[in-house]
């Protein structure tokens, strides 16, 4: 089966600018995570959608971050405007949403896009 | 709050030597636990879980893990190691007994397999 594919791979930009990322879970998969991972540390989680709603959203800077996740398949996650401290590496994964799915507790992940902000 | 500890920034070994990568962890309630390897600039990549039965469990790559509830420890060991072993692993922990189902991670442990 295909994995979680993400876009772009890597980006820079100014400091105040926009910048978008998107993901693709793996097919059939209800549950889908955006963590952002700052060098030399964990990846940390900044929202988690079950289907097309969020359900964990609290540690998303909302002043700044937006994600949406319409049709409850591929997500996008917004940065506007970016600052110094956002550079990091932006990291989709994606889990079955039914309990009976053996793999229901594992979270598979995409490779990630790096940011750079100038 | 759930949170997991990775005392060892870099852990060295020599190839064919045993390997122990240590993780501690603290949740209120019963402990889901992960082990995941990143590669440069790969994504994480799952190793093993431990949710419930033997505290003993073997993963992928000729990996295992030990659950010891007592000392809240998670610590990811293999019998020898490989060069190609050198990585970065990421332990991680949910609450099982919350619907919370993010996990949350350590702070990563770089092993690196001498020739």
């Amino acid at each position: 089966e295909a994995g979680v594919a993400q876009s772009p791979r890597y980006k820079i930009i100014e400091k105040r600018q926009s910048v978008a990322f998107w993901c693709n879970p793996i097919s059939g998969h209800a549950t889908l995570y955006w963590y952002q991972q700052i060098l030399g540390q964990g990846p940390k989680l900044l929202i988690q959608f079950q289907n097309n709603g969020v359900v964990d959203d609290s540690q998303l800077p909302k002043d700044r971050f937006s994600a949406e996740r319409l049709k409850g398949v591929d997500s996008t996650l917004k940065i506007q405007p970016a600052k110094l401290e956002d550079s990091a590496v932006y990291l989709c994964a994606s889990s079955p949403g039914t309990s009976g799915n053996p793999s229901y507790n594992e979270q598979f992940f995409g490779p990630g896009t790096r940011l750079t902000v100038l | 709050a759930q949170s997991v500890a990775q005392p060892e920034d870099q852990v060295n070994v020599a190839e064919g030597n045993p390997l122990t990568v240590k993780c501690t962890y603290s949740v209120s309630g019963n402990p889901y636990l992960f082990w995941y390897v990143q590669y440069p600039n790969r994504g994480l990549q799952f190793l093993l879980k431990y949710i419930t039965g033997d505290n003993l469990v073997k993963g992928s790559y000729g990996f295992e893990a030990e659950f010891n509830k007592s000392q809240t420890s998670f610590h990811l060991k293999k019998p020898s190691a490989l060069v190609s072993d050198s990585a970065l692993y990421f332990c991680a922990v949910r609450d099982m007994d919350t619907g919370r189902r993010a996990l949350t991670f350590g702070s990563g442990t770089r092993l690196q397999v001498q020739p």
